[in-house]
C-alpha cells in the first residue's frame, strides 16, 4: 500500500523568507504523480503544484517548486518569498497512474505553516 | 466557471437521521471521488465512481452509499448517520482516473449528535 508520511506537523516562516515543507512517500509503483495541496481556513482544497514521476525536471509555479528526488522517495515543496496569503494547511498528495486502480489521492497528514510579518 | 459544488456547506444531524450531500461537477469529467477529512488523518478515500453507473470502494466506506446516475452528480448518502462520522467531506472531481488532476469541492461540514 501506498502511505505518503509529512514529519512536520507546523511550520513558520518569516514574510519574504523562504521555507520547505518536507514530504516522503512510499510505493512500489514506477508511474504515478505527486501534488501539493494547500487548504487555507475556508477550508477550500487548492492545487499548487504537480509532478510526474518520469520527470526527471523538478516543477515549478511562480514562487513555489519543489525538489523531486525520485530514488529516495522524497518530494519537499519550497515557498520563496513567503507572503501572509500563503499561510494555510498544506498536504502532500501521491496518485498511481492506472485508470483502474481507484485512482485514489493518497494524503500525507498536513503540515500547517504560519507566516509571521 | 468549472467547478466543484456541494450542498450544503454545513450541517448539523442527529444519529440515524438519514441524509445526502449532493455534489456537481461542471467540467464534463468521467472521475469523482468522496472523501473525508479528520485531524490528523490528512484526507481518506470513501467512495469513487469511473463514469456513470460505476462506482466502487475507497478507503473508508462504512456507513455510506454513493450512486452515479448522471455524469456531472455524485451525492454521498448516510442511511443512519452516527457520531463518528462527523467530519469535513470533500467531493473532488477530475477528467479520467490515473493522472488527471483531482479539483475539489468547498467541502461540507457535517456534525452527527
Amino acid at each position: 500500500a501506498q502511505t505518503v508520511t509529512q514529519s512536520q506537523p507546523e511550520m513558520s516562516v518569516q514574510e519574504a523568507e523562504t521555507v520547505t515543507l518536507s514530504c516522503t512517500y512510499d510505493t512500489s509503483e514506477s508511474d504515478y504523480y505527486l501534488f501539493w495541496y494547500k487548504q487555507p481556513p475556508s477550508r477550500q482544497m487548492i492545487l499548487v503544484i504537480r509532478q510526474e514521476a518520469y520527470k526527471q525536471q523538478n516543477a515549478t509555479e511562480n514562487r513555489f517548486s519543489v525538489n523531486f528526488q525520485k530514488a529516495a522517495k522524497s518530494f519537499s515543496l519550497k515557498i520563496s518569498d513567503s507572503q501572509l496569503g500563503d499561510a494555510a494547511m498544506y498536504f502532500c498528495a501521491y496518485r498511481i497512474n492506472l485508470e483502474t486502480s481507484g485512482s485514489r489521492l493518497t494524503f500525507g497528514e498536513g503540515t500547517q505553516l504560519t507566516v509571521n510579518p | 466557471e468549472a467547478q466543484v459544488t456541494q450542498n450544503p456547506r454545513y450541517l448539523i444531524t442527529v444519529t440515524g437521521k438519514k441524509l445526502t450531500v449532493t455534489c456537481s461537477q461542471n467540467m464534463n469529467h468521467e472521475y469523482m471521488s468522496w472523501y473525508r477529512q479528520d485531524p490528523g488523518l490528512g484526507l481518506r478515500q470513501i467512495y469513487y465512481s469511473m463514469n456513470v453507473e460505476v462506482t466502487d470502494k475507497g478507503d473508508v466506506p462504512e456507513g455510506y452509499k454513493v450512486s452515479r446516475k448522471e455524469k456531472r452528480n455524485f451525492p454521498l448518502i448516510l442511511e443512519s448517520p452516527s457520531p463518528n462520522q462527523t467530519s469535513l467531506y470533500f467531493c473532488a472531481s477530475s477528467l479520467l482516473a490515473g493522472a488527471s488532476t483531482q479539483y475539489f469541492g468547498p467541502g461540507t461540514r457535517l456534525l452527527v449528535l
